[in-house]
Parts: structure tokens; sequence; C-alpha cells
């Protein structure tokens, strides 16, 4: 089974610009998690989306947004992008919700903003 | 119940040796741990997890120890080896909400051969 599959995986972006990542989960993986990853800061959890319904919210600014499709495939995008906004974002899925199931993460975006 | 400290920020140790990582947790409700390693460049991987209905759990050289009066939890790798060496991240899972993980921000692991 293939795992679970970020694009791109690199981007770099100026500030004021917009980005939307992409995460494809484990196939049949219905809920997809994301997290940005900054040195010291460890994974900070930004949204879960389950059935195409944000069911979670991290506390990010509303900049940061995200949908997820009908076949779980889910997306990410940042409006205004600040220089604080470079990090290494990490989607995660697993199996379903609601019980204490392992996530999979896929390998990152790695965003720069310049 | 967001806070998740962890201790150290980084370990060195010779190889052979055991290594402690602990973590400490705010919300009394929390009931799922999980403990990720993330090699250089690649993305966290789960290395063993533990409910709150157990205070201890073993895989091979791996154990997690879960106090929950105190609350905290740690991870103990011993005979460590070379390959152990990466940053591991202990997490809670939020017992309000689905799905909803708050990590510790990582221990880099050396291991010295």
């Amino acid at each position: 089974k293939a795992g679970v599959t970020q694009t791109p995986r690199y981007l770099i972006k100026t500030r004021g610009q917009q980005v939307t990542l992409s995460c494809s989960p484990i196939s049949g993986h219905r809920s997809v998690s994301w997290y940005q990853q900054t040195p010291g800061q460890g994974l900070q959890f930004l949204f879960e989306y389950f059935s195409e319904t944000q069911r979670n919210k991290g506390n990010f600014p509303g900049r940061f947004s995200g949908r997820q499709f009908s076949n779980s495939r889910s997306e990410m995008n940042v409006s205004t992008l600040e220089l604080g906004d470079s990090a290494l974002y990490l989607c995660a899925s697993s199996w379903t919700s609601g019980s204490n199931n392992e996530q999979f993460f896929g390998p990152g975006t790695r965003l720069t903003v310049l | 119940g967001e806070n998740v400290e962890q201790h150290p920020s980084t370990l060195s140790v010779q190889e052979g040796d055991s290594a402690v990582i602990k973590c400490t947790y705010s919300d009394s409700a929390s009931n799922y741990f999980p403990w990720y390693k993330q090699e250089l460049g690649k993305r966290p991987q789960l290395i063993i997890d533990i409910r709150s209905n157990v205070g201890e759990k073993k895989d091979q050289r791996i154990a997690v120890t879960l106090n929950k009066t105190a609350k905290h939890f740690s991870l103990h790798i011993t005979e460590t080896q070379p390959e152990d060496s990466a940053v591991y991240f202990c997490a809670h899972k939020d017992p309000y909400n689905f799905n909803k993980f708050y990590f510790g921000s990582g221990t880099k692991l050396n291991v010295k051969p």
C-alpha cells in the first residue's frame, strides 16, 4: 500500500504571496491532519479533516486554511505569506477518527518564504 | 491540555548505554501517548505508544512508562545503537477532540559509536 504523499516537496515564495500544498492519504484513510514543524518547536497542529469536514483546528491565524475532497485528498492554503511561515509542513493520515489510531506522516513540504 | 514539556532537548550517549527521554502533560484526562522517531530528512514514524490503562509497554529495546498521577511519561531505549540517532517526539492526544495531537519540542539523540 502506498504511503502518504505530499506535493510539492519544496517551495520558495516571497512575502505576501499565497501557497497551496497537497496531501494524498493512504488509501482508505479518511482522516487527514496538518502540522507545521519548525526547529525547536516540534510539531504544531494546524487542523484535521474527516469526510470533507474540518473537525479540529489549532491556534493558527485565519491565513491558514484547508479543505478535503471526496477522495480524502487534502489541501492547505496559506495566504499573505510571512517570513515566519517558513517551515516543514507535514500531513498525516489515519484509518478512522474517534479512536487512538496511528497517524502516518507524509514526507512534508519544505516552504521557504523570502 | 495543550502543554507537553519534553526533556532533554539534546542527549548524547555512548553506544550500548541507555537513553531516557521524559515528557510532562497537563490534562489528567489525556489517555493516549505516542512516541515518534524522525531521522534526518525523513518523516516522523511511530515507534511505540501507550494508553492510559497501562503503566508500561515494551517492544524489544524500547519501552515507555506512564505515571498518570504525576502526569508524565518516558521513553527508554536500552543498548543504544548508532542507528537510534534521530529526533524523538512525544505526543498526547487531546482527550476532547478526535485526532488532535500535541507534540513535545523534540529530543535530538546522538549515539556515539
